[in-house]
């Protein structure tokens, strides 16, 4: 089984700041099977990024995936108010597993 | 639109079972393979268990094996999960979810909760 290890468990930041999300695998998985959802509190997840760097429908330019291997990075340029949310990485294998993830707060 | 809505969800004590349904719309649901999904209070998401797009294949989280069964009806457009032995640790919102490019999970229902207790 594949373990994602996400870090820090919180972050906080400022609107109109830039941050960087880590996730770490436990072995090597390439590319192609790397995924980022944000939620909301009392919401569904939703889908950012897929494939470690292919950002989903609608989701805007200032999300950005990044990554190979092992060490995979969800990149928010530019934070607006509704980016204060959780994080979770996903390796969307056979048997997913999601990272524990990253809660990003306002500073 | 594209559409999971979930349902099924309730009090159950432990020991006994419950049946989650998904009901899906707004594509060709029967050409998708479909997970549960499942997040305790507080918690992080898990995944449960998976479907291959015509019922062909599922896999299971050891801690839904031997427990939990999904199934689908692609002539009605509907997920199910089979709870059986449900213990607290089983409390959660579940969600249905499709799985799409690369098996990333591309939509998700709002959730259904499941509370085991006594």
């Amino acid at each position: 089984e594949i373990v994602l290890t996400q870090f820090p468990g919180t972050l906080s930041f400022s609107p109109g700041e830039r941050v960087t999300l880590s996730c770490r695998a436990s072995q090597n998985i390439g590319t192609s099977y790397l995924a980022w959802y944000q939620q909301q509190p009392g919401q569904a997840p939703r889908l950012l990024i897929f494939g470690a760097s292919n950002r989903a429908t609608g989701i805007p330019d200032r999300f950005s995936g990044s990554g190979s291997g092992t060490d995979f990075t969800l990149t928010i340029s530019r934070l607006e108010r509704e980016d204060f949310a959780a994080y979770y990485c996903q390796h969307h294998g056979r048997s997913p597993t999601f990272g524990q993830g990253t809660k990003l707060e306002i500073k | 639109q594209v559409q999971l809505v979930e349902s099924g969800g309730g009090v159950v004590q432990p020991g006994r079972s419950l049946r989650l349904s998904c009901s899906a719309s707004g594509f060709i649901f029967k050409t998708y393979d479909m997970v549960w999904v499942r997040q305790a209070p507080g918690k992080g998401l898990e995944w449960v268990a998976s479907t291959r797009f015509d019922g062909s294949d599922d896999d299971y989280a050891d801690s839904a094996k031997g427990r939990f069964t999904i199934s689908r009806d692609n002539s009605r457009n509907t997920l199910f999960l089979q709870m059986n032995t449900l213990t607290v640790e089983d409390t959660a919102v579940y969600y249905c979810a499709r799985e799409g490019v690369f098996h990333s999970m591309d939509v998700w229902g709002q959730g259904t909760t499941v509370i085991v207790s006594s």
